[in-house]
């Protein structure tokens, strides 16, 4: 199994720019997020999906969109890149659980490292 | 909003000495996640604890949920080289702290 794969995995975009982060998991997991990680921020959640055709903000959606047409796919979409969204990004999904004291542990990508110039 | 916090931020040890690192929560969670996340890598699932005053341990780590569902702590006894990388707690899968970074120094 392939698990979580993130294209690509270095990017250099100028202010203005528009780029997709592609991210695609072949493991049937209804939920799918992306995160992105900056030095002493942690890991800071950006949009998220429960499953197909379902998505919902996280703690800092501004300048991204997603969408999710496929359970397999969850592009993470820049449509005017700014330097403060340069960042390491992370995929991750997992399987939605029916108890509401588990959740089902993240898989994550191998991240993208974008730099906006 | 939720926020986790997590202390401390950088933790440099001598190898064979203990390491722990603690999480705090503002609100009451249902569970913790506790990842590691190697240089270079990403972060990868350890262990998830549930209940009130749970402990779990995997070999040299121990892993605490508090009482009042609100912190956590990560116990590494007697540290070792392959144990450097940057921890997680995770509160309810989505509230990720911001980490701490262990140096092991040989």
């Amino acid at each position: 199994n392939a698990g979580v794969t993130q294209t690509p995995k270095f990017q250099v975009l100028k202010t203005g720019q528009s780029m997709t982060l592609q991210c695609a998991q072949d493991m049937n997991h209804e939920y799918m997020s992306w995160y992105r990680q900056d030095p002493g921020m942690g890991l800071r959640l950006i949009h998220y999906s429960v499953g197909a055709g379902i998505t919902d903000q996280g703690e800092v959606p501004n300048g991204y969109n997603v969408s999710r047409s496929t359970t397999e796919d969850f592009p993470l979409r820049l449509l005017s890149a700014a330097p403060s969204q340069t960042s390491v990004y992370f995929c991750a999904s997992s399987y939605l659980t029916a108890s509401s004291s588990y959740n089902s542990p993240l898989h994550f990508g191998n991240g993208t490292r974008l730099t906006v110039t | 909003g939720q926020q986790v916090m997590q202390i401390p931020q950088y933790q440099h040890v001598q190898e064979g000495e203990d390491f722990t690192t603690y999480c705090n929560s503002s609100t009451t969670l249902s569970n913790i996640q506790w990842y590691k996340q190697r240089p270079g890598g990403h972060p990868v699932f350890l262990i998830q604890l549930v209940k009130s005053g749970e402990v779990k341990k995997q070999k040299r780590l121990t892993f605490q949920f508090g009482e009042a569902k609100k912190n956590s702590s990560l116990h590494i006894t007697a540290t070792q080289t392959t144990d450097v990388g940057t921890y997680f707690c995770a509160g309810d899968q989505f509230y990720f702290g911001t980490g701490t970074s262990l140096t092991v120094i040989p």
